[in-house]
């Protein structure tokens, strides 16, 4: 059963506006760890931002938030004020415990930002 | 000062042969991953090494061989190579097994020829 579903294969959003990028997860445990990644067209994977099961606020970096709907099992991204470079693929993930701390990832979204 | 860095950047080598690929992190974290990236852009584990010690292994097969030498490095060997061996392979790190991060190298892109 896929774990992390990511059922926006590509978005497109103006420069400046906001934009959310959609992730829904599925575990029975009650510890997990959410991570959000981009990948530019150069190919690394950069780590943005990381939502525990159990903090109650939602988490932020800078213009990145997560907005975690627990009872929804729902992690999005969004992006505020898109920027030209915010232009990449993103990647959801989760970690579950016990599982030797391993990643597991969505199908991820290519978002393009329209100058 | 790269936190994960791995070498080489590009791989380009014939069908059979055997190649590594290096893998070191900076950053004091004490478990290290193996990711393949396919042509579809989809991430999947291969192996996690914690203080040294071999935590998963995800079902690859024996051609491919980590070696953690210390918990600041792990290496990917991989004997007679196959065109399907093809992909983007990252290396990752992370402090335990439940840490609020997870860095990765910057990819080795791996063609069979």
């Amino acid at each position: 059963a896929q774990k992390i579903t990511q059922t926006q294969p590509g978005m497109f959003v103006q420069e400046k506006e906001a934009v959310t990028l959609d992730c829904t997860y599925d575990t029975s445990d009650q510890s997990y760890g959410l991570f959000w990644y981009k990948q530019p067209s150069s190919g690394e994977m950069i780590f943005l931002i990381y939502q525990g099961s159990y903090d109650e606020q939602n988490a932020t970096e800078g213009r990145y938030s997560l907005n975690f709907q627990k009872a929804r099992k729902s992690a999005n991204l969004v992006i505020s004020a898109s920027q030209l470079g915010d232009s990449a693929m993103y990647f959801c993930a989760m970690r579950e415990p016990f599982q030797g701390g391993k990643l597991i990832f969505g199908q991820g979204t290519e978002l393009s930002v329209k100058p | 000062d790269t936190a994960v860095s791995q070498t080489p950047k590009y791989l380009v080598t014939q069908m059979g042969n055997d190649k590594s690929i290096k893998c070191e992190q900076n950053l004091g974290h004490d478990t290290m991953y193996w990711y393949k990236q396919d042509s579809k852009k989809f991430l999947k584990i291969m192996f996690s090494y914690n203080n040294k010690e071999l935590i998963i292994n995800e079902t690859v097969p024996n051609r491919f061989s980590p070696k953690s030498p210390d918990k600041a490095h792990l290496n990917l060997h991989i004997n007679s190579l196959e065109l399907g061996d093809s992909a983007v392979y990252f290396c990752a790190s992370s402090r335990g097994r439940a840490g609020t991060e997870a860095f990765f190298g910057q990819g080795t892109r791996l063609t069979v020829v």
